[in-house]
């Protein structure tokens, strides 16, 4: 499994674009990145996944490098309910594989 | 997007019983469910993965007599924390893998507190 290292926190201000970048070097082949959003008591919510280039969906965009080695979370225009902790996966999640938890980005948005 | 359930999502015990938490995949069928344990400030941390009809696979230490995990049904795993401690006190999550979409849907947690 793949080792991420993203910072563990970050801050940020109300209608602000926050991007948050995860390195993953020893990515394998048929890896593939999802990042998941928790608020404090709840389980993980899935938010984006990318295999390469870039991907978009309503509420995030997902850069992803020709190495593939990093990847880096776009959240646009946030608000205080994207205050939560944000982790970043690699690996091939579906099939009965296992996922591993890094230590996460604890976002807070502030007015 | 697929649903999981956990229930409960709450529960206080005294030291020594034990505690069964269900996790159940509400519109699909789960060939393999995972238990996470997350203690406060902490990421989660992979239990063991479960697999229907099969026995349950732990990681290494996490004990496997302690932790009773069943899944008797593609939309149903069990989790028994057996002889509770104090120490066990943490918030449990669950998820679930469909299997032919690359992705993991996560029940919204039972948080465990043993007095």
């Amino acid at each position: 499994l793949a080792k991420t290292t993203q910072p563990i926190s970050m801050d940020s201000y109300e209608g602000q674009e926050v991007n948050i970048t995860c390195s993953h070097n020893n990515i394998a082949t048929n890896d593939y990145i999802t990042w998941y959003q928790q608020f404090p008591s709840q389980g993980p919510r899935f938010i984006i996944q990318g295999y390469k280039t870039k991907v978009t969906n309503e509420v995030a965009s997902l850069f992803i490098p020709a190495d593939r080695k990093s990847s880096t979370l776009s959240l646009p225009r946030v608000s205080l309910s994207d205050t939560a902790v944000y982790y970043c996966l690699v690996g091939f999640t579906g099939g009965g594989n296992k996922l591993t938890f890094g230590t996460g980005t604890q976002l807070k948005v502030e007015l | 997007g697929a649903v999981v359930s956990q229930h409960p999502s709450r529960v206080i015990c005294k030291s020594g019983t034990s505690v069964k938490i269900e996790c159940r995949s509400l519109d699909f069928q789960a060939t393999t469910m995972f238990w996470y344990r997350q203690f406060p400030k902490q990421s989660l941390m992979l239990m063991a993965t479960s697999n229907e009809g099969s026995k349950a696979t732990y990681e290494q230490g996490v004990e496997k007599d302690k932790f009773l995990i069943n899944h008797a049904s593609l939309t149903l795993s069990t989790l028994t924390v057996t002889s509770a401690h104090p120490e066990d006190s943490s918030f449990y999550i669950c998820s679930a893998d469909w299997g032919e979409y690359n992705e993991q849907f996560f029940g919204p947690g039972t948080r465990l507190t043993v007095l």
